[in-house]
């Protein structure tokens, strides 16, 4: 099993709809979750952090942590096609000497 | 702020040749972590530095290397080049990876080809 985990995609959704994100990971160490958005050709650009259990939320960005389930994702609200891009999860591992670990990204596509 | 900068931007090589890349981390940001990026295995982690010490590493053959310098600047090495080396390397700087909840900020990546 994989330590951080995301379904590859792509995930369609129309303009103005709410996109689910989802990520699972193995290790019950990891403390710190990050989600990047990867835009083709560019580099990951941080958009959150999460580190407590519950939701956090950062304009049009809600980004959930169930510890208890090992369970991250990422909702992106009233979605627009400039949303479009690749989402990584990140866990940060301490038990491994704080390593960050990537998930394999999951494509999102919004439709006009 | 300056961000992270990564030089060069694009590197092709042959088969067999070895390539440096340098890493410069944003301002007052003391560890540098290396990442290997292709389509088919995503993000990989190389290694992390930390006020010029390796403090972590992935599992990569040891073609693969790495130091930082006093002043945060990192560089990787690869040695004895292979096909399957091509790939985006990123970098990626924070103020202290295993810090509770500090964030890491990617570099624009060096792109090597090699041929």
């Amino acid at each position: 099993q994989k330590e951080v985990e995301q379904n590859s995609g792509p995930l369609s959704v129309p303009e103005g709809a709410i996109a689910s994100l989802n990520c699972t990971y193995s290790d019950r160490g990891s403390q710190s979750f990050f989600w990047y958005r990867q835009y083709s050709g560019k580099s990951p650009e941080l958009i959150m952090f999460i580190y407590s259990n519950g939701d956090k939320e950062d304009g049009r960005f809600t980004a959930q942590l169930n510890k208890a389930s090992q369970y991250v994702s990422l909702l992106i609200r009233d979605s627009q096609p400039s949303d479009s891009a690749t989402y990584l999860c990140a866990g940060l591992f301490y038990n491994q000497g704080g390593k960050l670990i990537f998930g394999q990204g999951t494509e999102l596509s919004v439709k006009p | 702020k300056a961000g992270v900068t990564q030089t060069p931007r694009y590197l092709i090589k042959t088969r067999g040749q070895q390539v440096t890349l340098s890493c410069s981390p944003i301002s007052g940001h003391r560890s540098v972590s290396w990442y290997q990026q292709t389509p088919g295995q995503g993000l990989q982690f190389l290694f992390e530095y930390f006020s010029e010490t390796q403090r972590n590493k992935g599992n990569f053959p040891g073609r693969f290397s790495g130091r930082q310098f006093s002043n945060s600047r990192s560089e990787m090495n690869v040695s004895t080049l292979e096909l399957g080396d091509s790939a985006l390397y990123l970098c990626a700087s924070s103020l202290d990876i295993r810090g509770f909840n500090t964030e890491a900020f990617f570099g624009q990546g060096t792109r090597l080809t090699v041929v």
